[in-house]
C-alpha cells in the first residue's frame, strides 16, 4: 500500500512569502506529526494531530508556523513571512495510534525541503 | 527535559564487521524506542520499534536492546554491507511525540 507523502518535495522562496506543505498520511491512521530536520541534526518535534484536532503543538517554534488537518487525513503546514532561519527539512509522519498499550510505530514520508533566499 | 544522545557520530568499518551503535537517554518514562535509518536526502525508514515492557527486538541482521531502567539503547548490526551505509537515529516515544538523537553516520567499505 502506499506510504506518506509529502508535495512538494524541494520548495524554494524568498524571505517574508507565505509557504504551504502537504502531508498524505497512510490511509486509516488517526495520527499525524510534523517534525522539523536541518542538516547534521536529528528531526524535532513540532506538533501532533489527533483526527481532525492538535493534541501537542509545543513544538511550534512561533506564532508564523500553523497546521491545520481539516477531515483528519491530509494536513498541510503553513508559514507566515518566511525567514531564512526557517530552512530545513520538514518530514511529517503518521501512525495508528491505538494507544500505549500497543505499538505506535511512525511512518515518514520523504520530506520537503525548504530553502528560503 | 527528555534529551537522546547517541554515540558514535560517525563510523566507518570494513565489509563483514560486526558493529555496535549506541544511544542514550535522560529521562527512562518511555513508552517505546525506534531505531531509524536515512540514506542521503531521503526520508526516515524504521527498522524497529521496541516497546518499554520489551529487552529486544530483532529483524534479519539487526538487533536492537533496551535498558529502560539504564536509559540505554543498543543496535546491532551483524555481518555489515556497503548497503548498510547511512545514518541511524534513535527516538524515544514519552507522549507521543518523538524526541531523536542526531544520529549515528556508517559508511561500511567494501
Amino acid at each position: 500500500g502506499a506510504g506518506v507523502s509529502q508535495t512538494p518535495s524541494n520548495k524554494v522562496t524568498e524571505k517574508g512569502k507565505y509557504v504551504e506543505l502537504r502531508c498524505d498520511p497512510i490511509s486509516g491512521h488517526t495520527a499525524l506529526y510534523w517534525y522539523r530536520q536541518s542538516l547534521g541534526q536529528g528531526p524535532e518535534f513540532l506538533i501532533y494531530f489527533q483526527g481532525t484536532g492538535a493534541a501537542d503543538d509545543s513544538g511550534l517554534p512561533n506564532d508564523r508556523f500553523f497546521a491545520v488537518r481539516p477531515e483528519g487525513s491530509v494536513s498541510t503546514l503553513k508559514i507566515q513571512r518566511t525567514e531564512r532561519g526557517d530552512s530545513a527539512v520538514y518530514l511529517c509522519a503518521s501512525s495508528l495510534s491505538q494507544g500505549h498499550n500497543l505499538p505506535n510505530e511512525q511512518f515518514f514520508g520523504p520530506g520537503t525541503r525548504l530553502t528560503v533566499l | 527535559k527528555q534529551e537522546v544522545t547517541q554515540i558514535p557520530a560517525a563510523l566507518s568499518v570494513p565489509e563483514g564487521e560486526n558493529l555496535v551503535l549506541n544511544c542514550s537517554f535522560t529521562d527512562s518514562a518511555i513508552y517505546n524506542l525506534q531505531w531509524f535509518r536515512q540514506d542521503p536526502g531521503k526520508g526516515l525508514t524504521s527498522l524497529l520499534l521496541i516497546q518499554s515492557s520489551q529487552r529486544e527486538q530483532t529483524s534479519g541482521r539487526l538487533n536492537a536492546s533496551l535498558d529502560k531502567s539504564s536509559g540505554r539503547s543498543t543496535l546491532y548490526i551483524a555481518a555489515s554491507q556497503p548497503g548498510d551505509s547511512a545514518t541511524y537515529l534513535c527516538a524515544v516515544d514519552s507522549s507521543y511525540k518523538l524526541i531523536f538523537g542526531s544520529g549515528t553516520r556508517l559508511l561500511v567499505r567494501p
